[in-house]
């Protein structure tokens, strides 16, 4: 089965400081990875789409210099939060997708970020 | 835009009884999957059930059936002898058939939680 791996499940930083969340697909090579941020007791709301080998597309919001995403190779996507503010604390999810044919996309299992 | 909407924040089940969550959806496209997916307190989210819109036979996978109304752009979830371990957030979800990088994200309803009594 397709397995994506999210590292760190959980992360505390200093407000003013980067953090960097990796999500990495395991037995298959993803073509297109997903970042959604959930709030507590809310939906998933998307964030950003990385295709592998190009530039992320930010959802109207989203602050891309805020939100670096890097999808450099087919197994590899993350997502940088720089200089954190406590409002930047939430839970975040990768979800990846093998190819533009396949209809299973598969989840992360999130990391929860606290900015203190 | 496609947009998701499930109206039921809470629903709660006595175990072994049924239970329905609703789903209603807005999109001009004619072809799309709809996907219920679970995220129980480890908040990792776990795919129920999906339904390709070209289908009219209603997905079914053991005790988790949908009843799927194109037409009137409806998407309910049946989750049949409901379980202690069916508790959860249950989120619908919608994506694009198209096969272009663009629009082929996964948009989410706003959920329900689901309580099961004992």
């Amino acid at each position: 089965g397709a397995v994506v791996s999210q590292h760190p499940s959980r992360v505390i930083c200093k407000s003013g400081t980067s953090v960097k969340i990796e999500c990495r697909s395991l037995d298959f090579q993803a073509t297109t990875m997903f970042w959604y941020r959930q709030f507590p007791k809310q939906s998933l709301m998307l964030m950003a789409t990385s295709n592998e080998g190009s530039k992320a597309t930010y959802e109207q919001g989203v602050e891309k210099d805020k939100f670096l995403i890097n999808h450099a190779s087919l197994t590899l996507s993350t997502l940088t939060v720089t200089s954190a503010h406590p409002e930047d604390s939430s839970f975040y999810i990768c979800s990846a997708r093998k190819s533009l044919a396949n209809y299973g996309y598969t989840f992360g299992s999130g990391t929860r970020l606290t900015v203190v | 835009a496609q947009t998701v909407t499930q109206s039921q924040p809470e629903m709660s089940v006595q175990e072994a009884e049924t239970v329905t969550l609703s789903c209603t959806y807005d999109t001009s496209e004619s072809d799309y999957y709809l996907f219920w997916y679970k995220q129980p307190p480890s908040r990792q989210m776990i795919l129920v059930i999906r339904q390709e819109a070209y289908k009219q036979q209603n997905a079914t996978e053991n005790r988790f059936s949908v009843n799927f109304q194109k037409a009137a752009k409806s998407f309910s979830l049946k989750i049949s002898d409901s379980q202690l371990g069916d508790a959860a957030m249950y989120f619908c979800a919608y994506r694009s058939a198209s096969l272009t990088y663009n629009n082929n994200d996964m948009r989410f309803g706003a959920g329900t939680r689901l309580t099961v009594k004992p």
